[in-house]
């Protein structure tokens, strides 16, 4: 039974380019949650959707970031035009639904900006 | 906004003994979950222990416990016979009924030969 798959799990780009993290939640799990950790701190929430819903993105950025869930495939979180301080460790969670279910976490994507 | 504050970025403990990391949180909230999640060296996100809030007994999975005083809003981690393997950033973490995960800073923990 496979976890939450992240690719690639490292990712290099040069300023301006666009990053694209992909995840695919575990079977049976229609919940995928994104966060962010920057060096030397905690997860920060940046989105959670469902399946072609986006459901909460207060902790996004108001620009430059963008995710989506679609009916078939992984979720994808979309960086544009990155900039060194997007330099961090982007992790993926999903779970069955809201009610007394654990979120479960890939192993996360390394984001390097040179 | 809920917040969640670990106390002690770092803590060492001898191999084999008990050490207990803190965490408080602010919520104004009745019903959410507490969980304890582990980040070794490899950086994956472990899920170590859960805790909801409206179970009064303290939660247990084999050598880790919480100690979880809801009016005094604290969820501290306890480990018992600490291994080598226990070495590891853990992060302490809140959630309200379907919503997204706050967490706290973390601490380090080192367990020593």
């Amino acid at each position: 039974n496979a976890g939450v798959m992240q690719n690639p799990r490292h990712l290099v780009r040069r300023r301006g380019q666009e990053a694209r993290l992909r995840c695919s939640p575990m079977k049976g799990h229609s919940h995928v949650y994104w966060y962010r950790q920057l060096p030397e701190e905690g997860l920060k929430f940046m989105v959670y959707l469902q399946k072609e819903n986006i459901i909460d993105e207060s902790g996004m950025p108001k620009e430059r970031f963008s995710a989506e869930f679609p009916k078939e495939g992984p979720s994808i979180l979309r960086i544009q035009q990155v900039v060194r301080g997007d330099s961090a460790a982007y992790f993926c969670a999903s779970s069955r639904g809201v009610i007394n279910q654990p979120q479960h976490f890939g192993d996360g994507t390394r984001l390097s900006i040179l | 906004a809920q917040t969640v504050t670990q106390s002690q970025p770092e803590m060492s403990v001898q191999e084999a003994e008990t050490v207990t990391l803190s965490c408080t949180y602010d919520t104004s909230e009745n019903n959410y979950y507490l969980f304890w999640y582990k980040q070794p060296p490899s950086r994956q996100m472990i899920l170590v222990i859960r805790q909801e809030a409206y179970k009064q007994q303290n939660a247990t999975e084999n050598r880790f416990s919480v100690n979880f005083q809801k009016a005094a809003k604290s969820f501290s981690l306890k480990i018992s016979d600490s291994q080598l393997g226990d070495t590891a950033m853990y992060f302490c973490a809140f959630q309200e009924y379907g919503n997204k995960l706050v967490f706290g800073a973390g601490t380090i923990l080192r367990v020593k030969s």
